[in-house]
């Protein structure tokens, strides 16, 4: 059990609906990671946290996404409108970093995911 | 752009095989390198790591990855294979020249390993 953990595990859901779905860190991990993974892909960056401030946005983040962090522990990711494009698992990882710049060492441990269908 | 290259997609291996998995990327600056494996039903689990140092690692249940920095490369290994190796496995880029940049995937190389 690496410690992250990701709720609900699996959720359907009929197009043009929005969901929301929850991830828990391990305690005294900073970051905060969401990653989308479909079928024969690797996962692809969505967005990161550290500590309440979201730093970075991919270009895969469309406006129907949006993530927040709000107390620096638990984050929630929600799709608004979903499509059927949007069918994928939703990964969260996070990680406590050591050292700065370029001299940064970053393991991220992952959750087990949310699987979303969308219908 | 960085990205990272996984050559094969689907690697079908009897046991005792040895096991060779190839990884580039495209980056010129400094990197940390990871391998992730995702056994079936289970979440991403990191394998082996690589920050500095000796550019041959080792990493959990028998695995290393060596990394050639001419190359491009973080090939991974495994002298004898066995039928619990079965996974997803997954390379990982880390550009280190600012705090924070995000893990950058490659698509993944399927392994099955037939007893």
């Amino acid at each position: 059990d690496t410690g992250v953990s990701q709720d609900p595990r699996h959720k359907i859901t009929k197009r043009g609906q929005n969901v929301t779905f929850r991830c828990d860190p391990i305690s005294e991990h900073n970051r905060l990671y969401w990653y989308r993974q479909t079928l024969g892909q690797g996962p692809e960056f969505l967005t990161y946290f550290q500590n309440e401030a979201q730093l970075e946005k991919s270009r895969l983040l469309s406006d129907r996404f949006s993530a927040e962090r709000p107390k620096g522990s638990f984050s929630t990711l929600e799709i608004q409108r979903t499509e059927q494009g949007d069918s994928a698992m939703y990964l969260c990882a996070s990680s406590l970093p050591t050292g700065t710049g370029r001299a940064t060492n970053e393991k991220l441990f992952f959750g087990s995911g949310t699987q979303l269908s969308v219908l | 752009a960085q990205s990272v290259s996984q050559h094969n997609h689907h690697v079908i291996l009897s046991e005792a095989a040895s096991l060779e998995l190839g990884c580039n990327y495209s980056y010129g600056g400094t990197v940390n390198l990871f391998w992730y494996v995702q056994y079936p039903g289970q979440h991403l689990q990191l394998l082996l790591k690589y920050f500095s140092g000796d550019p041959l690692v080792k990493g959990i249940k028998g695995f290393e990855a060596e990394f050639i920095k001419s190359k491009f490369s973080f090939n991974l290994r495994k002298p004898s294979v066995q039928w619990s190796d079965t996974a997803e496995y997954f390379c990982a880029v880390n550009p280190r020249h600012q705090a924070g940049t995000a893990l950058i995937f490659g698509k993944g190389t399927t392994l099955s390993v037939s007893s």
